[in-house]
This record gives structure tokens, sequence and C-alpha cells, in this order.
């Protein structure tokens, strides 16, 4: 049990361009999402938490125009990286948890923007 | 000083060996605390959650919690060139704080 996924697993896309990154939770309603961005052999980095139908909350340093979280269902939450430039290149996971205890994670996402 | 602190490694080990992996914290707040595992270009994979002191084992994996020291730390028994890959600590308070506190990953390579 406790299956996540996220679509698409690789994207590469040219400068300026918006991406979608989708997570769902396969067998579990998610209250809570999390979104993770990690670099090369580097921790993860909390982005943003997100509760179904209400804003994400971001933490210190995370633009919120510039990464769009939208939680819509209690299986599926979306991340918009708008406006890609290269340093945004980098590996996003998200993470879902059912009971404020555990959190499960998804294979994450690899960006590359050229 | 880092809420959480872990060797980041790397560790490489013979077949077979035992493997010990640690962390320490400095909130005396945190109750919950969790293994990951993370291979290489992969999302993280729970392996172990606990929240009080003492042993909790889980087939070759055991999980030991130290509150009064501030030190948790995953045991690897006969490890194998599969258990090959990243461990994160990971760590949070009670209540309605859901946020995790992550420890920087130990490096494991497990040698055929």
């Amino acid at each position: 049990g406790a299956v996540v996924s996220q679509h698409p697993s690789r994207v590469i896309c040219k400068s300026g361009t918006s991406v979608k990154i989708e997570c769902r939770s396969l067998d579990f309603q998610a209250t809570t999402m999390f979104w993770y961005r990690q670099f090369p052999k580097k921790s993860l980095m909390l982005m943003a938490t997100s509760n179904e139908g209400s804003k994400a909350t971001y933490e210190q340093g995370v633009e919120k125009d510039k990464f769009l979280i939208n939680h819509a269902s209690l299986t599926l939450s979306t991340l918009t990286v708008t406006s890609a430039h290269p340093e945004d290149s980098s590996f996003y996971i998200c993470s879902a948890t059912e009971n404020q205890e555990t959190q499960y994670f998804g294979p994450g996402t690899r960006l590359l923007v050229l | 000083q880092k809420e959480v602190e872990q060797d980041p490694g790397p560790l490489s080990v013979p077949e077979g060996a035992i493997v010990s992996l640690n962390c320490t914290y400095s909130n005396s707040a945190f109750q919950y605390f969790m293994w990951y595992r993370q291979y290489s270009r992969k999302g993280p994979e729970l392996l172990m959650y606990t929240y009080s002191s003492g042993n909790k084992e889980d087939g070759r994996f055991t999980a030991q919690v130290d509150k009064s020291s501030k030190y948790i730390s995953l045991f690897i028994r006969d490890s194998q060139p599969s258990d090959s890959a990243t461990y994160l600590c990971a760590m949070k308070g009670a209540g309605n704080n859901r946020k995790l506190i992550w420890g920087l990953g130990t490096s494991l390579a497990v040698n055929p």
C-alpha cells in the first residue's frame, strides 16, 4: 500500500516555458502533500506544503509565483514551474501523507531546462 | 549547529557486514523518527518509523532511538549489494507540525 506516483518522470524544456508535474496518491487519500527539490548528492529541500482545497504554504525563499501548487483533490497535487530557467533544473519529488505521521514519496521528476 | 546531523560518508562495507548508520539532533521537541532509503535518481522509500526510545526491528533492519542522548541509529544485518543506497534520517515534532527535518543522508556501498 501507500503508493505515490509522479508524472512525468523526466522532462526537458526550453528556457521561458512552463512545466507541470503531477503527483498522485494511488491507494489512499492524501490530506497533505509536500513538494521537495533535491540537488545532486544533497538532502531534500522542502519547497511547500499543500492541503486539499486550500492554498499551499511555501518555505522561506521559495517564490510562490514561480512554483505554482494546486491540490485540487485528495489524490492529486500539481507543481507548475513557470517561466523555467536553467537554474530551475533539478530533481523534484512529492510526498503524501494520510495520517499526518508518515510521508510516502513519489519516484521524482527530473527537470532539465535548456 | 544544524538541527539534524548525519555523516554523509561514503561508507563502504563488504557483503554480509553489519552496518551502523547514525544521526544526532539538537531539538528535544522531536518525537517521531524515520529512516528512508533512496536509490540513485529515485524517490525516498520509508524503511522504519519509530516514536519512542528503544529498538524496533523489521527483518534485517533495526532502528534505535535514544532520546536522552538525542541520537538515533539504523542497523543493517547481513548487508547485501542491493542495500547500496543513500540512507536519510528524518524527524519531526508532535502536534500539528507535519514538516520533516532531514539529515544530509549517508551514502552506503556494499561490495560483493
